[in-house]
């Protein structure tokens, strides 16, 4: 199957700070690339979704200059969490998807906001 | 939003037990998956249905899809401590391209 790295895989940062999680397809080129944020004990949620060489869409409630995605090429995205705070601590996961083609998931990115 | 309602949202049993974790919308889809993930790790895609009725099986573990692609089921026979995880159903959006997860049944078997 088709794999996706995240990194890092967990990062510990100070509030007020931004920090920035780099999701790669390794062995495919996708297209379209989703961002996930997971609290503790809850399910996926999705915060937006991109394709290569467009602006990406946000979910509703997703603020987008908090959140800043980039997707500048068919095997990277990068999410940066801009001026962190403890409530945006989470488990952010990336999935890659060729064009309708099943998600495949990365190993997520466990951030905490001290 | 179609949304996808889990149950149970928690499950503990023991090894060599059966169980069943449902997945239910009022939403039609064109296919569900299921997914498991454990701690700290991404979810892993166990199998995709499609048809309607259709019943797939991987292993011990049993699938099946509503006739009228409305709800779905995993079946788990002899439990093994292996299988201890998050189960989480879902379905593609109206738009094709986002998925939408269920909250997730939490299985835990024990020894």
């Amino acid at each position: 199957g088709a794999v996706v790295s995240q990194h890092p895989s967990r990062v510990i940062c100070k509030s007020g700070t931004s920090v920035k999680i780099e999701c790669r397809s390794l062995d495919f080129q996708a297209t379209t690339m989703f961002w996930y944020r997971q609290f503790p004990k809850q399910s996926l949620m999705l915060m937006a979704t991109s394709n290569e060489g467009s602006k990406a869409t946000y979910e509703q409630g997703v603020e987008k200059d908090k959140f800043l995605i980039n997707h500048a090429s068919l095997t990277l995205s990068t999410l940066t969490v801009t001026s962190a705070h403890p409530e945006d601590s989470s488990f952010y996961i990336c999935s890659g998807a060729r064009p309708r083609e099943t998600q495949y998931f990365g190993p997520g990115t466990r951030l905490l906001v001290l | 939003t179609q949304l996808l309602e889990q149950s149970p949202q928690f499950l503990s049993i023991q090894e060599g037990e059966n169980l069943t974790v449902y997945c239910n919308s009022s939403s039609v889809f064109s296919s569900l998956q299921w997914y498991r993930q454990e701690p700290g790790e991404g979810p892993v895609l166990l199998v995709t249905v499609v048809t309607g009725g259709e019943v797939k099986k991987l292993k011990r573990l049993t699938f099946q899809f509503g006739d009228a692609r409305k709800d779905s089921s995993l079946h788990i026979t002899a439990a093994q401590p292996g299988d201890t995880g998050l189960y989480l159903c879902a379905g593609y959006s109206n738009s094709g391209y986002a998925l939408n997860f269920g909250k997730g049944t939490s299985l835990l078997v024990t020894p």
